[in-house]
C-alpha cells in the first residue's frame, strides 16, 4: 500500500511553539501532499512536494522530503490556536492520494 | 460557492435501510471520489470515478455502489445498512491531469451516517 502513516498521532503545544509532524510510506511516490482537516469539516489541501523537491515553504509551512527514507515532515512555525487542527499526509504513485489517520495538533493559547 | 458540496449533512437510519448521498461539484473536475473516515479518523478510499473508469476498492462491499448521472455528480448509494457501516463520508473531486502534475483533492464537508 502507498498509504502515508503519520506520526505522532497527538501532539499538544503552547501557542508561538513550533509543530513538527512526520508522515512515512512505503512504495515510491511521484508526490506528496499535506491537507488539513479542521473538526467537523472536510479536508484543505496545504502544500504538495514532488518527489524530485527536497524542501517547500509556504508561509509558516515547511515541508520536508526525503524519498530515501521515505519519510515527509510538516513543519508549522510560530504556531497559533487557529491551527489546531489534524493533519494528513497523503501519497501518491498512481494518481489516486491514499490518506493515513492523521495527526491531531492542539495548539494552547 | 461550495466548490464540492454533499447532502445531507447527517443521516440517522436503522439497520437494514437503504440510504443515499448525494454529491455534486462545480469545478469542472473530471475525477470524483468517495472516501469514508472512521471513528479513529483514518481515512480510507471507497471509489473513484471519472467518466472513463471505475475503481473500486476491493475492501468496499457490494452493498456500497456509487452512481454518476453527469460529470457533476457522484452519489453513493448504500443498501441493508450495517452498523459498522457508522462513519463520515466525504465526497471530493479532482482534475485528473496525470500523476505527474500532481493531484489535489478538493474535499466536502462530509456527511455523519449513524445507523443503530
Amino acid at each position: 500500500s502507498q498509504q502515508g502513516e503519520e506520526d505522532p498521532q497527538a501532539l499538544s503545544i503552547q501557542e508561538g511553539e513550533n509543530a513538527t509532524m512526520n508522515c512515512s510510506y512505503k512504495t515510491s511516490i511521484n508526490n506528496l501532499q499535506w491537507y488539513r482537516q479542521n473538526s467537523g469539516r472536510g479536508l484543505v489541501h496545504l502544500i504538495l512536494i514532488r518527489s524530485n523537491e527536497r524542501e517547500k515553504h509556504s508561509g509558516r509551512l515547511r515541508v520536508t522530503l526525503d524519498t530515501s527514507k521515505k519519510s515527509s515532515s510538516l513543519l508549522i512555525t510560530a504556531s497559533r490556536a487557529a491551527d489546531t487542527a489534524s493533519y494528513f499526509c497523503a501519497t501518491s504513485g498512481s494518481y489516486i492520494p491514499t490518506f493515513g489517520r492523521g495527526t491531531s495538533l492542539i495548539v494552547h493559547p | 460557492d461550495t466548490a464540492v458540496s454533499q447532502t445531507p449533512k447527517y443521516l440517522v437510519t436503522q439497520m437494514g435501510n437503504d440510504k443515499s448521498i448525494k454529491c455534486e461539484q462545480n469545478l469542472g473536475h473530471d475525477t470524483m471520489y468517495w472516501y469514508k473516515q472512521d471513528s479513529k479518523k483514518f481515512l480510507k478510499i471507497m471509489f473513484s470515478y471519472n467518466n472513463k473508469e471505475l475503481i473500486i476498492n476491493e475492501t468496499v462491499p457490494n452493498r456500497f455502489s456509487p452512481k454518476s448521472p453527469d460529470k457533476a455528480h457522484l452519489n453513493l448509494h448504500i443498501n441493508s445498512l450495517e452498523l459498522g457501516d457508522s462513519a463520515v463520508y466525504f465526497c471530493a473531486s479532482s482534475q485528473l491531469s496525470g500523476a505527474d502534475s500532481g493531484n489535489t483533492i478538493y474535499f466536502g464537508e462530509g456527511s455523519w451516517l449513524t445507523v443503530v
